[in-house]
């Protein structure tokens, strides 16, 4: 199964700034995908980042707002671009894992836990 | 549009009492399924998954669900709930999955589980 962390697990950032997340895989994965946990609320998908091709947003979703980096097969950053209180969730970056028997496993990171004032 | 409902928020049980947890897919198509669990403080953990033959599925952790495809349901039952399985299950139904190339997963809302001495 596929290990993956996060950094940072945890940061609180002013309205107005950006964060970005970093998502780093044990293992080289084709498909990654990054969600946002509102507090209390279920995951939503914000983009799946394939290697070597532009991300794909979900509706609601901008990449203007959410840029992400897929620069090689175990790495990827999600950016919060223009941070509002409205931002404050739990990211999680995801991967599936071919190896695996079909469907795949989704296998989530520990998520980064952003607060914005 | 696929989608996913869990009709119970929050759930509370007795320990050593049996539990079910109810989730209502809709999909046009053979759905894949899904059992997460979200213990606090930790990441997601694939309790099962569903694609094809046997409708009861085991699990982890002695989780198992049934798939109906005449109730469009896929519920989550155990025999006896364990105080360590106080946590928050998601149920997810995998869209746009291509065989041995996987996709993304949407989520139900969530339940969260209390047990009870």
């Amino acid at each position: 199964s596929a290990v993956i962390s996060q950094k940072p697990s945890r940061d609180i950032c002013q309205r107005g700034t950006s964060l970005t997340i970093q998502c780093q895989v044990d293992s080289q994965v084709t498909m990654m995908f990054w969600y946002r946990q509102q507090p209390g609320q279920s995951l939503t998908l914000i983009a799946t980042a394939n290697q070597g091709s532009e991300a794909t947003y979900e509706s609601g979703f901008v990449i203007d707002k959410f840029p992400i980096s897929r620069p090689n097969l175990t790495f990827s950053t999600l950016t919060v671009s223009n941070l509002s209180p409205e931002d404050s969730s739990i990211y999680l970056c995801s991967v599936e894992d071919a190896r695996d028997r079909f469907p795949y496993e989704q296998y989530f990171g520990p998520g980064t836990r952003l607060t914005v004032t | 549009a696929q989608s996913v409902t869990q009709p119970d928020i929050h759930i509370t049980v007795s320990e050593g009492a049996s539990l079910e947890l109810r989730c209502n897919y809709s999909y046009g198509a053979t759905p894949y399924l899904f059992w997460y669990v979200q213990s606090p403080g930790q990441g997601l953990q694939l309790l099962l998954k569903y694609f094809s033959g046997d409708t009861l599925v085991q699990g982890i952790k002695g989780f198992e669900a049934e798939f109906k495809r005449s109730q469009s349901s896929f519920n989550l039952r155990k025999p006896s709930v364990h105080w360590s399985d106080a946590a928050e299950y998601f149920c997810a139904v995998g869209a746009h999955m291509i065989y041995n190339q996987g996709g993304k997963l949407i989520f139900g809302q969530g339940t969260e589980l209390s047990v009870k001495p």
